[in-house]
């Protein structure tokens, strides 16, 4: 079945630098990506959809120069937080939809990135 | 370990009749339970949750889930389907084993027939 491999599991980094999370669906292509985060005992938060080749539409709220989104090509689709702070630390996770069309597609989820700033 | 099964891949339902999906789970610690649905070219969307009160959870759009321990299931409900539930539906389970972990069940698609 289709795989979608993130990257890293997990990752501590210091207040006031960067991380960047890949997400690579390995046997299927990718034409659209969603990366969503959540907190303990909360629901999952879309942050913002991306289409390969084009900008990703951010949800109200989410500062689209602090979580830069990148979607190259069909099978990579990268999440950078900016200038990361103790209050992004949470858990992102990126689910990717499947270039079927009618009701042939299909989502697939990364298996999450536990982000803590320190 | 941490599991979710989605018993059904596929479940098709006439308008106006009940729909159940299927959600089956394991976890060793106490879970924290979602329903989500997405549509085509959508984010996904909370139905409902279950973490530790009633048994017995209401959702939007007339959905509505039963957390039973002894039975480690968690099934969406909904007395009477609308063409507009047509989608995939997600059981999600999180729990906090001194680090936090979010499982995803394989999705069940709904179909509604007219």
């Amino acid at each position: 079945g289709a795989v979608v491999s993130q990257h890293p599991s997990r990752v501590i980094c210091k207040s006031g630098t960067s991380v960047k999370i890949e997400c690579r669906s390995l046997d299927f292509q990718a034409t659209t990506m969603f990366w969503y985060r959540q907190f303990p005992k909360q629901s999952l938060m879309l942050m913002a959809t991306s289409n390969e080749g084009s900008k990703a539409t951010y949800e109200q709220g989410v500062e689209k120069d602090k979580f830069l989104i990148n979607h190259a090509s069909l099978t990579l689709s990268t999440l950078t937080v900016t200038s990361a702070h103790p209050e992004d630390s949470s858990f992102y996770i990126c689910s990717a939809r499947d270039g079927g069309t009618g009701i042939n597609y299909g989502y697939t989820f990364g298996s999450g990135t536990r982000l803590t700033v320190v | 370990a941490q599991s979710v099964t989605q018993l059904d891949s596929h479940v098709s339902v006439s308008e106006g009749t009940p729909v159940l999906l299927r959600c089956n789970y394991s976890s060793s610690y106490s879970p924290s339970l979602f329903w989500y649905v997405q549509h085509p070219n959508k984010g996904l969307q909370l139905l409902l949750k279950y973490t530790s009160a009633a048994t017995l959870v209401k959702g939007i759009n007339g959905f509505e889930a039963e957390f039973k321990k002894s039975e480690t299931s968690f099934h969406l409900t909904k007395p009477s389907a609308h063409m507009s539930d047509a989608a995939e539906y997600f059981c999600v389970v999180s729990v906090d084993t001194g680090g936090f972990k979010t499982i995803f069940g394989a999705g069940t698609r709904l179909f509604v027939k007219a």
